[in-house]
């Protein structure tokens, strides 16, 4: 059985550049959440898909963000004017059910093994 | 300050050791426990998920979580070397189930 999957997996872009990070979910998980994690550090919450809808993009830190999921599967997340504080790794993760935090057996959340973004 | 903090090691055991890893909150409305491990390169995976205080256990890895000292802990028994990883604590509400907040994840070497 296929996980999630995320592309590509490392990315240079220089600064301004834009870019799109591709994920595919675990086939017929609602739940698609986009997490940013700088080295060394924790994965930060990004933002929160319910099928195609978005439902928190409060963890985006900039304008320069957009995330979307049109037909509820697949996601990308773009980002804009590349600047060097974005280099990160993004990591994707995916749900079986509406995520709610209290059901651990369809909310665990399975990530993909992230993109590296190396901005210059 | 974050919400969540975690020393961030590195740790270093001799196989067959007893590993202790904890976390500290500041946000007492967070009832959901959980721990991932994260090899290099790769995403975090779950190990252990806990509801409110109490303990879990699966195998060789036990969960701890005490509410009253915002306090949480994972114990890994008999360790291997395949358990080197970065392990990751995280946590959440029920307001916002879905937005897991991850302590910076401490770094394991177990050595044979």
């Amino acid at each position: 059985g296929a996980g999630v999957s995320q592309s590509p997996r490392y990315k240079v872009a220089k600064r301004g550049q834009d870019v799109a990070l591709r994920c595919d979910p675990i086939s017929g998980h609602v739940s698609l959440f986009w997490y940013q994690q700088a080295l060394g550090q924790g994965p930060e919450f990004l933002t929160y898909f319910q099928n195609e809808a978005q439902l928190d993009k409060s963890g985006l830190p900039s304008d320069r963000f957009f995330a979307e999921r049109p037909e509820g599967s697949v996601s990308t997340l773009k980002i804009q004017r590349t600047q060097q504080e974005d280099s990160a790794v993004y990591l994707c993760a995916s749900s079986l059910a509406i995520a709610s935090g209290r059901a651990p057996d369809t909310d665990t959340q399975y990530f993909g093994p992230g993109t590296r973004l190396t901005v210059l | 300050q974050k919400e969540v903090e975690q020393d961030p090691g590195p740790l270093s055991v001799p196989e067959g050791a007893i590993v202790s890893l904890n976390c500290t909150y500041s946000n007492s409305a967070f009832q959901y426990f959980m721990w991932y491990r994260q090899y290099s390169r790769k995403g975090p995976e779950l190990l252990m998920y806990t509801y409110s205080s109490g303990n879990k256990e699966d195998g060789r890895f036990t969960a701890q979580v005490d509410k009253s000292s915002k306090y949480i802990s994972l114990f890994i028994r008999d360790s291997q070397p395949s358990d080197s990883a970065t392990y990751l604590c995280a946590m959440t509400n029920s307001n916002s189930g879905y937005a897991l907040n991850f302590g910076k994840g401490t770094s394991l070497l177990v050595t044979p």
